[in-house]
């Protein structure tokens, strides 16, 4: 079945730009929306955008000025980059799969999460 | 803030019948579809219900969702040990153009 796997840096600076990756193995990417969901420590989740198969993205207005998601369907790989980063975008980000026949928000299969910590 | 609303603690006694609630606007519940997301401790969240009312495929029917008007909620009967962890609302957002989350349940078995 299809499996996701998040990669990413770790440990950033304040101010710095990143990129991480999503992986997905096992399945197509075409006819899916592909999102990225974060979860600061003890903290609820937040949607942070997705991006259908065809390349159309949308992004929560929240971050939208620092967020670029794209796909690349030749690597089968989902990526988010973030500008100016800050302590506030220290969390778990996961990415997940949503347009499955469970409906096009609803997010059915995810990654295991990777955690990115913002601090100098 | 969240857009959603939940009460952030649950608790019950293995076996017994345990609701969670989710209140939002009639931007985001009022006019679209509930998903609830199941996380225990240490993994990521997992789909649990979908469409306000739906399971997916391998959901025990001990939880069940329902929908009415600008409010959302999910059910869990025959309360287990191992459904200890925190459960999420989601839907999509009209003005915000946007899934939203609500803040979060902790469930503890008692």
């Amino acid at each position: 079945q299809v499996q996701l796997q998040e990669s990413g840096p770790g440990l950033v600076k304040p101010a710095e730009t990143r990129s991480l990756t999503c992986s997905v193995s096992g399945g197509s990417i075409s006819g899916y929306y592909w999102n990225w969901i974060r979860q600061p420590p003890g903290k609820g989740l937040e949607w942070i955008g997705h991006i259908y198969y065809t390349g159309t993205a949308i992004y929560n207005p929240s971050l939208k000025s620092r967020l670029t998601i794209s796909l690349d369907m030749s690597k089968s790989q989902l990526s988010l980059k973030l500008t100016s980063m800050t302590a506030a975008d220290t969390a778990v980000y996961y990415c997940a799969r949503s347009g499955h026949i469970y409906g096009a928000n609803a997010f059915d299969v995810w990654g295991q999460g990777t955690m990115v910590t913002v601090s100098s | 803030q969240s857009v959603l609303t939940q009460s952030p603690s649950a608790s019950g006694t293995p076996g017994q019948r345990v609701t969670i609630s989710c209140s939002g606007s009639s931007s985001n519940i009022g006019g679209n579809t509930v998903e609830w997301y199941q996380q225990l401790p240490g993994t990521a969240p997992k789909l649990l219900i979908y469409s306000n009312n739906q399971r997916p495929s391998g959901v025990p029917d001990r939880f069940s969702g329902s929908k009415s008007g600008t409010s959302a909620s999910l059910a869990i009967s025959g309360l287990q040990s191992e459904d200890e962890g925190d459960y999420y609302c989601a839907v999509w957002d009209d003005g915000l153009h946007g899934v939203v989350f609500g803040g979060g349940t902790k469930l503890t078995v008692l």
